[in-house]
């Protein structure tokens, strides 16, 4: 069984609905991250929880939002869906431990119309 | 400001070759690792090989290597006996392990290897 997995793992929605993306993780990490990788851009940083109590805002936070609900589950939503969000999303988990690698779900793609 | 620059759009390589990948990065950080990450086609990201900016050997894992000259700021990936399953995009990544540095990863924007029978 994969240590992360992501549902759904392709989703295709309207400008406007509102989405979650969900991740789960059995590495027991503390860490947990959503990137989103857009073609010739690499992956960047949405929101990055270091624990359950712990958000904060990657270098591309608006339009997103976040949940920690446990430390194996972090939820990304969009709050109300554009085309410009239309990507692939990918979850991570790292130990918090150097060097800290990030380990990195099967990725979610998203097309908004 | 901290960066990763991976020049090579695009790679060709012939099956059972080696072949070298570029990555340059740039941080006044002293303390940050490097990595490399796999994506082949079906979208997932595989982590291959890890170097920290203290280790003065070059890390190798199996057919990977990291050739890792902090001098130039340079990261390259050695892929030796090229398999066509190598075939995918690789990604340079540098993450900043220190409080000061917030511990941000950052990626490259990829390059793309094509392994030719």
């Amino acid at each position: 069984d994969a240590d992360v997995t992501q549902t759904p793992r392709n989703r295709i929605t309207k400008t406007g609905k509102r989405i979650m993306l969900e991740c789960s993780q059995t590495k027991g990490h503390d860490r947990m991250y959503w990137y989103r990788q857009d073609p010739g851009l690499g992956l960047r940083l949405i929101y990055y929880s270091f624990d359950v109590k712990d958000i904060n805002k990657g270098e591309i936070s608006d339009g997103y939002s976040v949940s920690r609900q446990a430390q194996a589950k972090f939820s990304l939503s969009l709050e109300s869906a554009i085309p410009n969000q239309t990507a692939l999303y990918f979850c991570a988990t790292s130990p918090g431990l150097a060097p800290d690698t990030q380990y990195f779900g099967p990725g979610t793609r998203l097309t908004v119309l | 400001a901290q960066k990763i620059t991976q020049t090579q759009p695009g790679m060709f390589v012939q099956e059972k070759e080696a072949v070298t990948l570029d990555c340059t990065y740039d941080t006044s950080d002293p303390s940050y690792g490097l990595f490399w990450y796999k994506q082949p086609s079906s979208g997932e990201m595989i982590f291959l090989i890890y170097q920290g900016s203290y280790d003065q050997q070059n890390a190798t894992e199996g057919r990977y290597s990291l050739n890792f000259q902090k001098a130039r700021k340079s990261a390259n990936l050695v892929i030796s006996a090229s398999q066509l399953g190598d075939s995918a995009m690789y990604f340079c990544a540098m993450r900043l392990l220190g409080w000061a540095g917030g511990f941000k990863t950052i990626f490259g924007a990829g390059t793309r290897l094509f392994v030719k029978a």
